[in-house]
């Protein structure tokens, strides 16, 4: 059964780096065409692309937000981590990971999500 | 940056047809998605790569697509689709896009 989950703290300070860990099972990173992606929430407002690793270790980043992300792989732990630096009132979030199981294909399965507030 | 454009909301009675819009430059030229979110709840995947139902998906969502405008349908709506609708593509750089959503209320 394929699932993904993330965790990270809950809370961060302005100016602080976030870290952020998806944890997957029922696939792998290695397999042909697929990808994790990371997608955020702000309450009540729109789903926001953030940035994606795939199966060659290549990466890809919001235009936006390019300066401040950086997507990694363990293959081996089965996990990616995102980390978002210069953290601002702004990015506060529901974050998601989800996967997609192919070049062309959708993020079929996605992660409950985990809320990040970014407050002194 | 590139957008893609979605309207706020739809309202529709029960039973009815309900047409959401997706209006993006590259949409002719890169694949859509759909995306289907409840309240509380995380996104799921509904339309894959223009017109494909994933499995367990029902046959009354479909999409369509003319000239920089996809549409998703949904046909005979029913309290269940009452949820908010998300477009993705990709831009000419081929980086993922959302659309601002749209807001499905069945009245």
């Amino acid at each position: 059964q394929v699932s993904l989950r993330e965790s990270g703290p809950a809370l961060v300070k302005p100016t602080e780096t976030l870290t952020l860990t998806c944890a997957f099972s029922g696939f792998s990173l290695s397999s042909s065409g697929v990808s994790v992606n990371w997608v955020r929430q702000p309450p009540g407002k729109a789903l926001e692309w953030l940035a994606a690793i795939d199966w060659e270790d290549d990466k890809f980043y919001s235009t936006s937000l390019r300066t401040r992300l950086t997507i990694s792989k363990d293959t081996s732990k089965s996990q990616v981590v995102l980390t978002l630096t210069n953290m601002a009132p702004a990015d506060t979030a529901t974050y998601y990971c989800a996967r997609a199981d192919g070049l062309n294909f959708g993020f079929d399965i996605w992660g409950p999500g985990t809320t990040v507030a970014v407050s002194s | 940056s590139y957008e893609l454009t979605q309207p706020p909301s739809v309202s529709v009675s029960p039973g009815q047809t309900a047409r959401i819009p997706c209006s993006g430059e590259t949409l002719p030229k890169q694949y859509t998605f759909w995306y289907q979110q409840k309240p509380g709840q995380a996104p799921v995947l509904v339309i894959n790569a223009d017109t494909e139902r994933p499995s367990g998906i029902t046959e009354r969502l479909s999409a369509s697509s003319s000239g920089t405008t996809v549409t998703l349908t949904i046909t005979g709506v029913q309290a269940e689709d009452e949820a908010d609708y998300y477009c993705q593509s990709a831009d000419s750089s081929g980086i993922w896009v959302f659309g601002g959503g749209t807001k499905l209320t069945v009245l």
